[in-house]
């Protein structure tokens, strides 16, 4: 079983949808959880980073970490053109991280 | 323009071929590493280094060899290589060499390798 969890997609949806994005993880000891934004021909750059449980928000973007059930999502409001990108989930205990494979996000016109 | 720089973008070498990726940062950051990305997989960590040392190796083979002559600059040596190297490397810089918050990793653009 592989620790993290995510489904590469690709995700296809309309213009102005919400867009739910999730990973889910086998190690209870990750504490630091990040999501990644990478652009085509381009590397990551964060977008949000979530210590233990709860919601965070950041303008459209929302991160929530549900530690009891291993999941962790992100969701877009109001999705544009713009978002299209791979959405990558990373974790860590305390040191290494530890990626997702990545979550192809298409937003259509 | 990110803070970190990779060079050349895209590369294309033989199996027999040596050739080096090139990584600067301008963050004045104290730890480098270098990633393996493939289509659908993970991120691979390959190496860490802080403050020109090496602090980790991920069981990478012999044919890469890094190279960190100072905090800012940090080389992928690459010979011999097999066709499924071929992939995207991504330089990549923070403050520490630790995951977890407060310790944002900073990516550079990636080199294209493609070994014929």
């Amino acid at each position: 079983q592989k620790e993290v969890e995510q489904d590469p997609g690709p995700l296809s949806v309309p213009e102005g949808a919400i867009v739910s994005l999730n990973c889910t993880y086998s190690n209870s000891a990750f504490q630091y959880f990040m999501w990644y934004r990478q652009y085509s021909r381009k590397g990551p750059e964060l977008l949000m980073y979530t210590y233990s449980s709860g919601n965070k928000e950041d303008g459209r973007f929302t991160a929530q970490v549900d530690k009891s059930s291993k999941y962790i999502s992100l969701f877009i409001r109001d999705s544009q053109p713009s978002d299209s990108a791979t959405y990558l989930c990373a974790m860590s205990p305390n040191y290494q991280l530890i990626w997702g494979a990545g979550t192809k996000l298409i937003i259509k016109p | 323009e990110t803070g970190v720089t990779q060079t050349p973008r895209h590369l294309v070498m033989g199996m027999t071929n040596k050739k080096s990726l090139k990584c600067e940062q301008h963050l004045g950051h104290n730890a480098m590493y270098w990633y393996k990305q493939s289509a659908k997989k993970p991120l691979e960590l390959m190496f860490v280094y802080s403050l020109e040392e090496r602090v980790e190796n991920n069981s990478v083979p012999s044919r890469f060899s890094p190279e960190c002559p100072n905090s800012s600059h940090l080389f992928l040596h690459l010979h011999t290589l097999q066709p499924e190297d071929s992939a995207l490397y991504l330089c990549a810089s923070s403050h520490q060499p630790t995951g977890g918050a407060g310790n944002t990793i900073y990516f550079g653009e990636g080199s294209w390798l493609t070994v014929v």
